[in-house]
């Protein structure tokens, strides 16, 4: 199965800084490379995701890069602000044909300081 | 456009019960996914449907099962509840056309505690 390591695991940053988390997967059969974000009592907010024939996508504040060669993903917040606060998963989408099953890094604590 | 929601928000069951928490996907989405996430850790996958049908299953014991209705909702039951199986539940949807790469969108999701 897919393995996924996430760091760092806390991060911690000053307001209008950028935060950078990177995801290492294993399986070279994945495609797609999504992010998402966790608040305290909520689900997790899809915030940006890239398949694996581009090699990076941008929606304002946020980015995502891929390296498919070494097998890793991040994800780059600028002009960090408060609200941005909340642990932060990579999610790759491993080849399945049992399901489309995302597996889950551990999760990073994003705190911005204002 | 509504998204994903499940009910109930929060159960509070003691070891042996039974739970069955559902969900309903987002319209136009046929494929539902449930999730466990215990405290601390990310979520991991317990079952998919598509269409109705189980199209894949996690490293879960027998005592969870699911179902997905004709209208795409649907349940996942938990059987003989252990205090282990004290966690958040998640229900994605996705249209679950594309296998590997299917954009999953998260719902709320209903808090499990076994006391």
């Amino acid at each position: 199965g897919e393995n996924v390591e996430q760091h760092p695991s806390t991060l911690s940053v000053q307001e209008g800084d950028s935060a950078v988390i990177k995801c290492t997967y294993s399986d070279s059969a994945s495609n797609y490379f999504p992010w998402y974000k966790q608040e305290l009592g909520k689900g997790p907010q899809l915030i940006i995701d890239i398949r694996s024939n581009v090699g990076e996508k941008k929606d304002q504040r946020i980015a995502v890069t891929l390296n498919k060669t070494a097998k890793h993903f991040s994800l780059h917040i600028t002009e960090t602000q408060p609200e941005d606060s909340a642990v932060y998963f990579c999610a790759p989408l491993p080849f399945s044909a049992s399901g489309s099953r995302l597996t889950f890094g551990e999760g990073t604590q994003l705190t911005v300081n204002p | 456009d509504a998204g994903v929601t499940q009910s109930p928000t929060h159960l509070i069951k003691t070891r042996g019960q039974h739970v069955t928490l559902r969900c309903s996907p987002i319209s136009g989405h046929k494929s539902v996914s449930w999730y466990q996430q215990v405290l601390g850790q990310g979520p991991q996958f317990i079952f998919q449907y598509y269409e109705k049908e189980e199209r894949g299953r996690g490293n879960f014991p027998d005592r969870f099962s699911a179902r997905q209705f004709p209208n795409y909702s649907s349940e996942l039951n938990v059987n003989a509840l252990l205090l282990g199986d004290s966690a958040l539940y998640l229900c994605a949807s996705s249209l679950g056309l594309e296998r590997s790469t299917d954009t999953q969108y998260f719902g709320p999701g209903t808090r499990l505690t076994v006391l």
